[in-house]
């Protein structure tokens, strides 16, 4: 079993939907970072958070430590936020901060 | 401010032969990561340094070296190229502490095919 879980893996839907993107992980963290990865390659950072919610524009990221699970959600989502979307579980090994990576979700939206 | 800054974005190799992929970070920051993707998988890590003259393996460090002899620049050796290092690389750079952590900021990605 992966420590991190992405679902759904591939997601298709129509412009103007809301859209949510699960991540459970197992291992403890000081971070999770949802990221973004456009068709042509590149990796954006979206959102770092440890707690509660983070919002930006359309995009709204949400964390449950206790659960240790966290949802992507876009709304009125638009064919521009086709990508894959990648979240990571950040904790300290050896006192240093490392990633584990889920295995992404790739959204597209149809216009 | 360039952010990371890698190179090549693609290169083909022949099996046997080195290179050097290149990154650099004009942010300053202490942490940075080598990591590669593979078709369907998620981001493994090669190699990562929290800060210049240190560098420690990641998940899969076989057939690569690094280096981090100043804070702006990490580059990733192949020594012996395989098959089995066809990949898409990723440089990341972060500015990190123990206890907490930054954003990620990420280059543009390198694309190497090893025949």
């Amino acid at each position: 079993k992966n420590e991190v879980e992405q679902s759904p893996q591939n997601l298709t839907a129509q412009e103007g939907e809301f859209i949510t993107i699960n991540c459970s992980y197992s291992v403890g963290i000081s971070a999770l970072h949802w990221l973004q990865q456009h068709p042509g390659g590149g990796i954006v950072s979206l959102f770092m958070l440890s707690s509660g919610k983070k919002k930006h524009g359309r995009l709204i990221a949400t964390i449950n430590i206790q659960e240790k699970h966290s949802s992507l959600h876009i709304t009125a989502s638009h064919p521009r936020d086709s990508a894959v979307y990648i979240c990571a579980a950040q904790g300290q090994v050896q006192g240093a901060q490392k990633l584990v990576f889920g295995q992404g979700t790739r959204l597209t939206i149809n216009p | 401010n360039a952010g990371v800054t890698q190179t090549p974005k693609f290169r083909i190799l022949k099996i046997g032969q080195s290179m050097t992929l290149q990154c650099t970070q004009d942010m300053n920051h202490n942490y940075m990561y080598w990591y590669r993707q593979d078709p369907g998988m998620g981001l493994k890590l090669i190699y990562y340094s929290v800060g210049a003259g240190i560098t420690d393996k990641g998940e899969v460090p076989n057939g690569y070296n690094v280096s981090r002899s100043t804070t702006e620049d990490f580059p990733l050796r192949l020594e012996l190229a395989a098959p089995s290092q066809t990949s898409v690389y990723f440089c990341a750079s972060s500015y990190s502490r123990a206890l907490s952590t930054g954003e990620l900021f990420f280059g543009e990605g390198s694309r190497l095919t090893v025949l």
